[in-house]
């Protein structure tokens, strides 16, 4: 199975700040890695496939990069609705999507 | 709009049955990759099983053998029959969408539609 790390695993930040998050796989899966936001209650939603491919309607301040083992997610300027938990994903193989942890990105 | 929905979800005894059920719109549950995703909030996101457009199923070792995968076409909807439940099963379970999308020689797998989710407790 392949193991997704994600650090770190809570984020205190405050509104306009960059803020970066880190998703390393336990082996290479290419750029076969997508990221998810969550809120409380509801479902995770599709941020970046690909490890760097913008999903529809998803704010540019979002942005994905990353190969091999080593990933991440930035947002450019975080805005008060990016406050949530963030979720890496990897789909190299059908013997398991693994997910990370999550990263929940709280107010400082 | 595309839709997933979810229903079923329930309070079980330990080794006891379920049956969830995903009613789509907006998709073709047979000519779309399908699956399901549970989450606790001890472990967190894992994906559970997958069936393919052609009819091949996968499933995480946590539950192979135990739980089944499968869709109605007439229907539109997508099952998960779930036997032999376990307290470690308790989960919210969501209904997705895997799409693919072609970059050079690759396709890359994402999970872009998701239902609300439904409950399942697992409990004596």
């Amino acid at each position: 199975d392949i193991q997704m790390t994600q650090s770190p695993s809570s984020l205190p930040a405050s509104v306009g700040d960059r803020v970066t998050i880190t998703c390393r796989a336990s082996q290479r899966i290419n750029s076969f890695l997508n990221w998810y936001q969550q809120k409380p209650g509801k479902a995770p939603k599709l941020l970046i496939y690909g490890a760097s491919s913008l999903q529809s309607g998803v704010p540019s301040r979002f942005s994905g990069s990353g190969s091999g083992t080593d990933f991440t997610l930035t947002i450019s300027s975080l805005q008060p609705e990016d406050f949530a938990t963030y979720y890496c994903q990897q789909t190299y193989t059908t013997l398991g999507y693994s997910f990370g942890q999550g990263t929940r990105v709280e107010i400082k | 709009e595309v839709q997933l929905m979810e229903f079923g979800g329930g309070l079980v005894q330990p080794g006891g049955s379920l049956r969830l059920s995903c009613s789509a719109s907006g998709l073709n549950v047979t000519q779309n990759y399908m699956g399901w995703v549970r989450q606790t909030p001890g472990r967190g996101l894992e994906w559970v099983s997958l069936i393919f457009s052609g009819g091949s199923t996968f499933y995480a070792d946590s539950v192979k053998g135990r739980f089944t995968i499968s869709r109605d076409t007439p229907k539109n909807m997508l099952f998960f029959e779930m036997n032999s439940l376990r307290a470690e099963d308790t989960a919210v379970y969501y209904c997705v969408r895997v799409e693919a999308s072609r970059r050079e020689s690759d396709y890359f797998y994402y999970m872009d539609v998701w239902g609300k989710g439904t409950t399942v407790t697992v409990s004596s």
